[in-house]
């Protein structure tokens, strides 16, 4: 069955200093998601990307936030320069079409100290 | 307006019980309600979803019940096992209309179901 993958799955960084959240979402979807869950709280959604573009971002997805699809299959989360309050875990999700399933990765914890 | 709100925030039933989540957005404009369900360490995975064009929906033990004047919908789980130990999230989302479809989660519910 075809499936979101992430990596790296857990990630300690320092504060201050850049992180790379790497996904590849399912082969024929078009429309990409960056989700993420502070421990113990709620999934919150950070950007949707569609047609080589940044759709829709939150209020969470500040300037040190960004997103990229290098190539057909790829699809990165950076943080130019993490903060504590970054901690929390990443969730990629792809969907074939704007309606439908949303289907989401493991998801890459990220460590802050 | 953007908010879901969900209760309780944890659930204990024993085996073979219902187990019942609520529900409740103030958004008319929301269009598809998702159920993800979440073991640790995993993401969310579609449990079941509903479109407001119906008041109920049902698939295998689950079902969800929708109530458009309420603006309130709820997860039924019937004859719970201990494999339905999980996270559960409900979401909402305007499929038609809007920048993007994406989802907005509830803060989910953890389920216990005990032996």
């Amino acid at each position: 069955e075809p499936e979101v993958t992430q990596t790296p799955s857990h990630q300690v960084t320092q504060m201050g200093q850049e992180v790379i959240l790497r996904c590849v979402p399912i082969s024929n979807h078009l429309y990409f998601y960056w989700y993420r869950q502070i421990l113990g709280q709620k999934v919150e959604f950070l950007v949707s990307f569609y047609n080589n573009e940044i759709s829709e971002k939150s209020e969470i997805f500040d300037d040190q936030f960004s997103v990229e699809r290098p190539d057909g299959s790829n699809f990165t989360l950076k943080i130019r320069s993490t903060k504590l309050e970054d901690s929390a875990m990443y969730f990629c999700a792809s969907r074939e079409g704007r309606i439908g399933e949303l289907f989401f990765g493991e998801g890459s914890r990220l460590t802050v100290l | 307006q953007q908010q879901v709100k969900q209760s309780p925030q944890s659930l204990i039933v024993q085996k073979g019980g219902i187990s019942i989540i609520n529900c409740a957005y103030e958004n008319t404009a929301f269009d598809y309600f998702p159920w993800y369900q979440q073991f640790p360490g995993k993401g969310p995975a579609l449990l079941i979803a509903i479109r407001p064009d119906v008041s109920e929906k049902k698939e295998g033990r689950f079902t969800i019940s929708f109530n458009k004047s309420a603006k309130q919908f709820s997860l039924h789980i019937m004859d719970s096992q201990p494999g339905d130990s999980a996270t559960y999230f409900c979401a909402a989302s305007k499929e038609y209309g809007g920048a993007t479809n994406k989802l907005i989660f509830g803060t989910g519910t953890l389920l216990a179901v005990q032996p």
